[in-house]
C-alpha cells in the first residue's frame, strides 16, 4: 500500500485561498468517501479537521473545507490565518486488509 | 472526553524491543479500534497498526513481522512491543482512536505522542 501524494509545500498570503490536493488510488481514495484530513503544528498530535471528505468535526472553523474527485480528494482553507500555518495530513480508509493510509504530508507557510 | 496518554522508554537500544503503552481515561474502550501511528523525525504518518475491544488485531504489512498490540480492558490499556528495532525505527509514538464499525472512519482523539529514540 504507497502512501498518498501531497504536495511538500503550498503557501498563501492571509485572507486567501489555497487548496492541497491528495491523490491516491481506485483501491483507496476513489473506492470510499472516507478520506479525513489532520492538521498538525510543530511539536503537536495531529488534530481531525475534515471527515468523510466534506465534513468539519464541532469546533472546527469554517474556513476549512474539502472534495474529492476520482482519486484525488483535496483541501481548501479560506480566509488564511497566521495560525493555519501548520503540516496537512490526509488519509483514506483503503478497506479491511490494510485499512488506513496516510498522504505524505504538506507544509502550509502564512505568508 | 475521552483522553490518551502513551508511555514507555524514550530510548531502546538497536536490536531490542520497544515497549509502549497507551492508557484511556474517560469514556469506554468497548466497540473502538485503538490503532499506533508513528512519525519519524521531520517526516509524515505511518499506520502501524490496531487492537479492537474484541482483541482482533492488523498490522501494517511493512511491520508485521516485528509488531504485536495487546490489550488489557480492565486497565482500559493497550499496548504496542515492535521488535528487533534500529535507528529507521526512531519517530514519535501515537496512539489513535478510530470506530470505523461504527461508522466513525476517521482518527480522534490522538495521544500527544511520545518520542522513541533508537541508539546505543
Amino acid at each position: 500500500q504507497s502512501a498518498l501524494t501531497q504536495p511538500a509545500s503550498v503557501s498563501g498570503s492571509p485572507g486567501q485561498s489555497i487548496t492541497i490536493s491528495c491523490t491516491g488510488t481506485s483501491s483507496d481514495v476513489g473506492s470510499y468517501n472516507l478520506v479525513s484530513w489532520y492538521q498538525q503544528h510543530p511539536g503537536k498530535a495531529p488534530k481531525l479537521i475534515i471527515y468523510e471528505v466534506t465534513k468539519r468535526p464541532s469546533g472546527v472553523s469554517n474556513g476549512f473545507s474539502g472534495s474529492k474527485s476520482g482519486n484525488t480528494a483535496s483541501l481548501t482553507i479560506s480566509g488564511l490565518q497566521a495560525e493555519d500555518e501548520a503540516d496537512y495530513y490526509c488519509c483514506a480508509y483503503a478497506g479491511s486488509t490494510i485499512p488506513w493510509v496516510f498522504g505524505g504530508g504538506t507544509k502550509l507557510t502564512v505568508l | 472526553q475521552v483522553h490518551l496518554q502513551e508511555s514507555g522508554p524514550g530510548l531502546v537500544k538497536p536490536s531490542e524491543t520497544l515497549s509502549l503503552t497507551c492508557t484511556v481515561s474517560s469514556g469506554s474502550i468497548t466497540n473502538y479500534y485503538w490503532n499506533w501511528v508513528r512519525q519519524p523525525p521531520g517526516k509524515g504518518l505511518e499506520w502501524i497498526g490496531y487492537i479492537h475491544s474484541s482483541g482482533y488485531t492488523n498490522y501494517n504489512p511493512s511491520l508485521k513481522s516485528r509488531v504485536t498490540i495487546s490489550a488489557d480492558t480492565s486497565k482500559k490499556q493497550f499496548s504496542m512491543n515492535l521488535s528487533s528495532v534500529t535507528a529507521a525505527d526512531t519517530a514519535v509514538y501515537y496512539c489513535a482512536r478510530d470506530g470505523h464499525d461504527l461508522g466513525e472512519y476517521w482518527f480522534d482523539p490522538w495521544g500527544q505522542g511520545t518520542l522513541v529514540t533508537v541508539s546505543s
